[in-house]
């Protein structure tokens, strides 16, 4: 089983529509983040948390919004889809970068597909 | 505000040759860096890392350098495989903000 799950995988709605995307994570961590990618953009934070408390804007959080139910979930929402937020989205957790044999690295779920139409 | 970008969109290699793929950045803030790489249908996976008290990280056939000087760091492949054709990221951080902003992503095709 993955370390990180994003359900749904790919989803086709229409403009207006209010879509959820979920996460989940086994690793652990406290740490967990929403990417978009987009071709010719790369990947592009929306919103990263901390622990269950603590929520933070990333570069393109407008028309997005987020819940972290758990330390293991982090849902993204959106609240009236619209066609330019057709992209694929990713969750990630991390791991501190305290200790000098912890790389820091992002842990990525394989990806949600979203089209709006 | 692009504050990690990757100029080539694309690349291509002869296999067994060296793959070089560049990053610049332009927060001098940024003091830790990742490669990251991603094949279609997946998500991106973390390949190596280097920390700003470091000008070079070896990892098997991949190296980072990093020349804070010139805000620059840069991938090496050697010998360079077909498997390793994907699209590689590079990513920067402030230690302590846990904030990491990607590059916009280089396609590497190594050819057979």
């Amino acid at each position: 089983d993955a370390d990180v799950t994003q359900t749904p995988r790919n989803r086709i709605t229409k403009t207006g529509k209010r879509i959820m995307l979920e996460c989940s994570q086994t690793k652990g961590h406290d740490r967990m983040y929403w990417y978009r990618q987009d071709p010719g953009l790369g990947l592009r934070l929306i919103y990263y948390s901390f622990d269950v408390k603590d929520i933070n804007k990333g570069e393109i959080s407008d028309g997005y919004s987020v819940s972290r139910q758990a330390q293991a979930k982090f849902s993204l929402s959106l609240e009236s889809a619209i066609p330019n937020q057709t992209a694929l989205y990713f969750c990630a957790t991390s791991d501190p970068i305290r200790d000098r044999d912890l790389t820091g690295e992002l842990f990525f779920g394989e990806g949600s597909r979203l089209t709006v139409l | 505000d692009q504050q990690v970008k990757q100029n080539s969109p694309s690349l291509s290699v002869q296999e067994g040759r060296i793959s070089i793929l560049n990053c610049d950045y332009t927060n001098s803030m940024f003091d830790y860096f990742l490669w990251y790489k991603k094949y279609p249908a997946e998500g991106p996976t973390f390949l190596i890392s280097i920390s700003s008290i470091k000008d070079k990280n070896e990892d098997g056939r991949f190296t980072v350098f990093l020349n804070k000087s010139a805000k620059h760091l840069s991938l090496h492949i050697v010998p360079s495989q077909p498997g390793d054709s994907a699209v590689y990221f590079c990513a920067a951080l402030r230690t302590g903000t846990y904030k990491y902003i990607f590059g916009t992503g280089t396609r590497l095709k190594v050819l057979a």
